[in-house]
């Protein structure tokens, strides 16, 4: 069955820094997807980052990386130098073809910058 | 380009009710996804509607039900409102069905009390 986990509810980091949020991932399909969105006190959610399954480059997108490690399912969020502006709910997703084309979310972690 | 847009941004109302919200997606875009994210689930895909067809659906009852019209402008309804179905609504746009980058609106808030 499709399941996403994200097994940090909270974490801080020092401004500055490099944070690493993790994800795993169970998916019976070859061919599927991972995202990570940033969700901000205001609710909206914004697109971060995609991971395509048979990417063989890790996708980086700015001051995020994703750190995919396909046989151990997972797709780690790493942000560099943490700015006070990425305080905010990230939400480590994926889109396979079980049971149709769905997005699957994990709980999310909540990143918290220290200035 | 303007962004995914989703009126009204709150709304509250009594149980039994019923509602509607409203999904104006990327100009473009012809895919249109809702999900409903709440503190218990977390957020859960709805359905997705593409050229005016529901193309997936997620484990929701029957009280909660989409269309999109030719303009991929796309409602949401939920009947018999209960409390449960107190929580963010989220609807996304894509330029492609089932496509990965998925760009979300600011949500509408539905209080049901």
């Amino acid at each position: 069955a499709q399941k996403i986990t994200q097994t940090q509810p909270g974490m801080f980091v020092q401004e500055k820094e490099a944070v690493t949020l993790d994800c795993t991932y169970d998916t019976s399909d070859q061919s599927y997807g991972l995202f990570w969105y940033k969700q901000p006190s205001s609710g909206e959610m914004i697109f971060l980052i995609y991971q395509g399954s048979y990417d063989e480059q890790n996708a980086t997108e700015g001051r995020y990386s994703l750190n995919f490690q396909k046989a151990r399912k997972s797709a780690n969020l790493v942000i560099s130098a943490s700015q006070l502006g990425d305080s905010a709910m990230y939400f480590c997703a994926m889109r396979d073809n079980t049971g149709g084309f769905k997005t699957i979310f994990g709980a999310g972690t909540r990143l918290f910058v220290k200035a | 380009k303007a962004g995914v847009t989703q009126t009204p941004r709150y709304l509250i109302k009594t149980r039994g009710q019923q509602v509607t919200l409203s999904c104006s997606p990327i100009s473009g875009h012809r895919s249109v996804s809702w999900y409903q994210q709440t503190p218990g689930q977390g957020l859960q895909f709805l359905f997705e509607y593409f050229s005016e067809t529901q193309r997936n659906k997620g484990n929701f009852p029957g009280r909660f039900s989409g269309r999109q019209f030719s303009n991929s402008r796309s409602e949401m309804n939920v009947s018999t409102l209960e409390l449960g179905d107190s929580a963010l609504y989220l609807c996304a746009s894509s330029p492609r069905l089932a496509g990965y980058e998925q760009y979300f609106g600011p949500g509408t808030r539905l209080t049901v009390t």
